[in-house]
């Protein structure tokens, strides 16, 4: 059975970097063609796409914070990462990663989530 | 950017009763529409997926329709477990998405 867990500290400094570390049980990352994924929520707020990691490494993230993110992948470790950086409060939030599964590659949903992660900015 | 708007914010419901909630996207994403729930402190749970699909495990009291712009989440007779947040999400613009601001379903 599928299973993420994401992992990193639960705060950070403003103007600092954010790393978290997403790791998955249950099957390898880089031997199937899914795309694994990082959303975001902040207190009291809905959810919020940070990006995508396809197992081949190519990636693609929201357009609002394409400037200060990257997700990259870690096949030894059977992990993938996401870093944020210059973070201020608004980064504030509920960090999930989680696999965009799919049917015949044509739809596409995130079917296997990890439980999440907080992380505040502050000093 | 796809855009994704779901109505109503917030609803007040009974056990039993059945509720609607709407979800439109800025362009149209033909059947590419996911629906959420999620519950405090937890992460979100697929329910529905290519707008009208069951995820395998899902009572077969929720339903979805709608292909274009304009999506519907049903759920017929309210158990006490189905209240919740829940989010639409196109899947249209693969491998970037978009969720709505979530419907906040609450005990009347």
């Amino acid at each position: 059975q599928l299973q993420l867990q994401e992992s990193g500290p639960g705060l950070v400094k403003p103007s600092e970097t954010l790393s978290l570390t997403c790791t998955v049980s249950g099957d390898s990352i880089s031997s199937t063609p899914y795309y694994w994924a990082w959303i975001r929520q902040p207190p009291a707020k809905g959810l919020e796409w940070i990006g995508t990691i396809y197992y081949d490494g190519y990636t693609h993230y929201t357009p609002s914070l394409r400037s200060r993110v990257s997700i990259s992948l870690d096949t030894s470790k059977n992990q993938f990462s996401l870093r944020l950086t210059s973070v201020t409060a608004a980064d504030t939030a509920v960090y999930y990663c989680a696999r965009v599964g799919s049917v015949r590659s044509v739809y596409y949903y995130l079917d296997v989530w990890g439980e999440g992660t907080t992380v505040i900015v502050s000093s | 950017d796809i855009q994704m708007t779901q109505s109503p914010s917030s609803l007040s419901a009974s056990v039993g009763d059945s509720v609607t909630i709407t979800c439109r996207a800025s362009q149209s994403i033909t059947s590419y529409l996911n629906w959420y729930q999620q519950k405090p402190g937890k992460a979100p749970r697929l329910l529905i997926y290519a707008s009208s699909t069951l995820q395998s495990g899902v009572p077969s009291r929720f339903s979805g329709s709608g292909s274009g712009t304009d999506f519907t989440l049903t759920i017929s007779s309210l158990q006490p477990e189905d209240f919740a947040t829940y989010y639409c999400q196109q899947s249209y613009s693969t491998p970037l998405y978009s969720f709505g601001q979530g419907t906040n379903l609450e005990i009347k």
